[in-house]
């Protein structure tokens, strides 16, 4: 069972109000990284981090950021929610050697209205 | 650059049918293949893997084989069950130094009717 947890699972919130998704993992990666689900199913790569203090664009541009000042711990946020937004956040690691699978959170539901 | 296609969706099938969900992928180098499953409303669990020519990955029943002459990487179920209702993902790794992220399938989805 993979030890990386988000929080909250579902969250409804209006527009113009700042969110923070939370992301941690008690498995020691280096690597975290932030996607974005549409309802069509397709995974879009929003932010990852290769460690502290470092954090990259992915290939969809977004409009949250991020952080990780600590290694267990990779924040999202949005300054400012709008429906647009509306998606399923999912956040993974990978470990730091060799070419093995990605462990992902159960995801977090954002609805803007 | 990287790129995996899948078989588009939506499959259906009746419990103990044969499935298979087709998988091809473009990379450089020697990458890692994976089968990733995701039940509603939850994040993907890997399903399979396999991370060399001719490897053979299987998990619950599900089995795919790394087929480097082809670029293939597809998933069979020999009886499929309503419990394998779900979104499946293609994906691989690539192989190298400075290897960062994943690159996936758009999914396909699979119901199973009793």
């Amino acid at each position: 069972e993979a030890d990386i947890y988000q929080t909250p699972r579902y969250l409804v919130i209006g527009t113009g109000k700042k969110i923070t998704l939370e992301c941690s993992q008690t498995m020691g990666h280096d690597k975290m990284y932030w996607y974005q689900q549409d309802p069509g199913m397709e995974l879009h790569l929003i932010h990852y981090s290769y460690g502290v203090n470092s954090t990259e664009k992915g290939d969809l541009s977004s409009e949250s950021t991020v952080s990780r000042i600590r290694t267990e711990h990779f924040p999202l946020t949005l300054e400012s929610a709008r429906p647009s937004h509306t998606s399923q956040y999912l956040c993974a690691s990978t470990p730091n050697e060799g070419n093995t699978e990605a462990f992902f959170g159960q995801g977090t539901r954002l609805t803007v209205v | 650059g990287n790129s995996v296609t899948q078989m588009e969706g939506p499959v259906t099938l009746s419990e103990e049918a044969f499935l298979t969900i087709n998988c091809t992928y473009t990379a450089t180098g020697y990458p890692s293949l994976f089968w990733y499953v995701q039940y509603p409303g939850e994040g993907l669990q890997l399903l399979l893997k396999a991370t060399k020519a001719d490897d053979k990955g299987s998990n619950k029943g599900f089995e795919a084989t790394y087929r480097k002459e082809t670029t293939s990487f597809h998933l069979e179920k020999g009886s499929v069950q309503v419990s394998d209702s779900a979104v499946y993902f293609c994906a691989l790794r690539r192989s190298g130094a400075g290897s960062y992220q994943l690159t996936f399938g758009k999914g396909t989805k699979l119901s199973v009717i009793p």
